[in-house]
């Protein structure tokens, strides 16, 4: 069975940093990973996908970098500011077996950053 | 992109009623996903429903507790029945085709006392 496990847990800084979060998965036969924002009392939004077959993407101040054959992705935040307070999800699309679209999350990282 | 909308956003509900909680979305898609947060914890799968087909449960889940609708293409409906305070949590819709962005409805909040 796939696991997500994201490092670290939660994380508090000063704006203006540049912030890595990281992400591990035991399964590598994955189709691709995703990651995603919380807000407190919303949904997700959707911020990077990466395929299979890619190692980054990039979407303003954000990239995120996979390494499918070792199960590592790391979400790489640009000079941080306070609204990027969120919990931020990795999750991997489907492994040996599942259905196709079916994602694996890990518990997320809880980022605050503060003025 | 796929635009969610879930209904109710939020309720409050007694130990032993049920609450069926309606996902709409703007576009037709195959499969659409039935996720749980419970409070503190990251998302887990309850269900995957498919239009004309049964929900196909996660392990954990049973369609007696959480039985699952899939009318049409654009429309899925996911019951808590006989609910209890274990069952407080973060209820999310997603739709998602194959290996695309997954997308989620903004989740209904449910507390049970």
């Amino acid at each position: 069975k796939q696991e997500v496990t994201q490092i670290p847990a939660a994380l508090s800084v000063p704006e203006g940093e540049n912030l890595v979060l990281n992400c591990s998965f035991t399964d590598s036969a994955i189709y691709n990973l995703q990651w995603f924002r919380q807000d407190p009392g919303k949904g997700l939004t959707s911020l990077l996908l990466i395929q299979s077959s890619q190692r980054e993407q990039t979407s303003g101040r954000l990239n995120a970098s996979l390494d499918k054959s070792s199960g590592r992705s790391t979400l790489y935040i640009a000079a941080s500011q306070p609204g990027d307070s969120a919990t931020y999800l990795c999750a991997v699309n489907a492994d040996r077996g599942s259905t196709l679209g079916r994602l694996y999350f890990g518990r997320g990282t809880q980022l605050t950053v503060w003025p | 992109s796929a635009v969610i909308s879930q209904k109710p956003s939020r309720d409050i509900c007694q130990r032993g009623t049920s609450l069926t909680i309606q996902c709409q979305v703007d576009s037709q898609v195959t499969m659409m996903f039935w996720y749980r947060q419970q409070p503190g914890q990251s998302l887990t799968l309850i269900a995957t429903a498919n239009q004309g087909s049964e929900a196909t449960y996660e392990s954990g889940f049973v369609i007696d507790k959480f039985p699952i609708s899939r009318p049409n293409l654009t429309f899925s409906t996911l019951t808590v029945s006989n609910m209890s305070p274990e069952d407080s949590s973060i209820y999310l819709c997603s739709v998602g085709q194959g290996s695309e962005t997954q997308y989620f409805g903004p989740g209904t909040r449910l507390l049970v006392l």
